[in-house]
C-alpha cells in the first residue's frame, strides 16, 4: 500500500517563476493537507482540501499562493512569483475522512529553493 | 489561535537512558495530541497520539501523558537506542488542523 507520494522532491526555481507540488494521498484518502517548515521550524498549517473543495485556507499567503484538489489527479500548491523567502520544505498530508482527520500521514515532502 | 510549545530544543542522552520530551498548549478546545519523529530528509512519522479523554498512552518503549487542566502533555522514551536519534515534534489538534511545536532535536550517545 503505496503511502502518500510528492514530487518533486527536490525543486530549484529563480525569483520571479512558479513553483508547481504535487500530492499524491494514499489509497482511500480524500483528505489532504498542506503544511511548510522553514529551516529548524516546525510544520505551519496552509490548507486543507478535500476533492474539488478548499475546506481551511486560513494558513496560507493572502497572495501568490494558491491549491487545488481535483477531482482526478494529484492535489497541487501552487506558488508565483517566488522570493527567496517562499525557500521552505513543503510537506502534505493525507486522511480517510473528515471524521478521520486526525489520522495525518505526511509524505516525504518537496524541498523548494529559490535563487 | 492555538500555540505549541515546546522543550527542550536540544536533548542529548547516554544510550539506554530515557529521554523526555514536553509541550505545552494554549486552546483548551484542543482535543488531539500526537507525535511525530522526523529524520533527515523525510517527512514526519506518527509514532504515538493521545486523544483528550485519556490521561496516558504507551505503545512499547514510548509513552505519552496528557495533563488537560495544565495543558501540556509529554514524550517518555526509555531504555533509548541509537536508531531514536531524530527531531521530534508534538502537535495539538482541532477541527482537522494541526499546530505543531518548534521540535527537540533528540541525539542518542554510543
Amino acid at each position: 500500500n503505496a503511502g502518500v507520494m510528492q514530487n518533486p522532491r527536490h525543486l530549484v526555481r529563480r525569483r520571479g517563476q512558479e513553483a508547481r507540488l504535487r500530492c499524491s494521498p494514499m489509497k482511500g484518502h480524500s483528505h489532504v493537507y498542506w503544511y511548510r517548515q522553514l529551516p529548524e521550524e516546525g510544520l505551519k498549517f496552509m490548507v486543507y482540501l478535500q476533492k474539488e473543495n478548499i475546506i481551511d485556507e486560513s494558513g496560507m499567503p493572502k497572495e501568490r499562493f494558491s491549491a487545488e484538489f481535483p477531482k482526478e489527479g494529484p492535489s497541487i500548491l501552487r506558488i508565483q512569483q517566488v522570493v527567496r523567502g517562499d525557500s521552505a520544505a513543503y510537506f502534505c498530508a493525507s486522511s480517510p475522512s473528515a471524521g478521520g482527520w486526525y489520522e495525518q500521514y505526511f509524505g516525504p515532502g518537496t524541498r523548494l529553493t529559490v535563487t | 489561535g492555538e500555540n505549541v510549545e515546546q522543550h527542550p530544543s536540544t536533548l542529548s542522552v547516554q544510550e539506554g537512558d530515557s529521554a523526555v520530551i514536553k509541550c505545552t498548549y494554549s486552546d483548551s478546545a484542543s482535543n488531539y495530541f500526537p507525535w511525530y519523529k522526523q529524520e533527515l530528509g523525510k517527512g514526519p512519522q506518527l509514532i504515538i497520539d493521545i486523544r483528550s479523554n485519556v490521561g496516558e498512552k504507551k505503545d512499547q518503549r514510548i509513552a505519552v501523558t496528557l495533563n488537560k487542566t495544565a495543558k501540556h502533555f509529554s514524550l517518555h522514551i526509555t531504555e533509548t537506542q541509537p536508531e531514536d536519534s531524530a527531531v521530534y515534534f508534538c502537535a495539538a489538534g482541532e477541527a482537522q488542523k494541526l499546530v505543531f511545536g518548534q521540535g527537540t532535536r533528540l541525539t542518542i550517545n554510543p
